[in-house]
């Protein structure tokens, strides 16, 4: 079945020490996104990308980066992770940019301690 | 500020009734509506759709009704089934594709035998 997979599904790192998050998709969809998910608030917008064409949100902070090598991988990096930022990570992927349906991997929980 | 409002953390139904499911929003340029389905341990899937040129949209059990003079959004699942007990995020974008989709927090669904 064609699908998008992040590993791994609970991630724990220290205070400050960098960590990286994956995501692999056999869709072949062009646009992946990632989501910050915190408990009972909305998946919020990381960044995505358009192929290789990389798109950040606003908001997101100068700590969190992202690498798309391929099609079917994209990483989301946090180069020093603080308490703050313990939350479920979703990865997406959509056809393309005129298309509101997403599919969503199964996240990966991080804690930071 | 959310633009997307889902006022009821939770809600709880019996077995063979009508499920509503509410969602407000503030944003008069949102134009595209989706209602995404979460199961524990998994990612979101996209479940129904409506464009603002429509006021009702129904796919089997699932029936999505948008009113955008209250900008409102409501997703009616009749009749319920235990399946069905998931967490509903609605969606809301003012342009095509998921780049600029906002989402909801989430309603917790619990079907009761």
């Amino acid at each position: 079945d064609a699908m998008v997979i992040q590993n791994p599904r609970y991630q724990v790192t220290q205070f400050g020490k960098p960590v990286t998050l994956s995501c692999s998709q056999t869709l072949n969809h062009n646009v992946m996104y990632w989501y910050q998910q915190k408990s009972s608030q909305a998946p919020k917008l990381l960044f995505h990308y358009y192929d290789k064409d990389f798109n950040n949100e606003a908001d997101t902070p100068d700590n969190f980066q992202s690498r798309r090598p391929n099609t079917s991988f994209c990483f989301l990096d946090i180069r020093s992770p603080g308490l703050g930022d313990a939350a479920m990570y979703l990865c997406a992927t959509s056809r393309d940019l005129v298309r509101e349906e997403l599919f969503f991997g199964s996240g990966t929980q991080l804690s930071v301690l | 500020d959310q633009q997307v409002k889902q006022n009821s953390p939770s809600l709880s139904v019996q077995e063979g009734r009508i499920s509503i499911l509410n969602c407000d929003y503030t944003n008069s340029m949102f134009d595209y509506f989706l209602w995404y389905k979460k199961y524990p341990a998994e990612g979101p899937t996209f479940l129904i759709s409506i464009s603002s040129i429509k006021d009702k949209n129904e796919d089997g059990r699932f029936t999505v009704f948008l009113n955008k003079s209250a900008k409102h959004l409501s997703l009616h699942i009749v009749p319920s089934q235990p399946g069905d007990s998931a967490v509903y995020f609605c969606a809301a974008s003012a342009v095509r594709g998921a780049q600029k989709l906002v989402f909801g927090q989430g309603t917790r669904l619990t079907i009761n035998p």
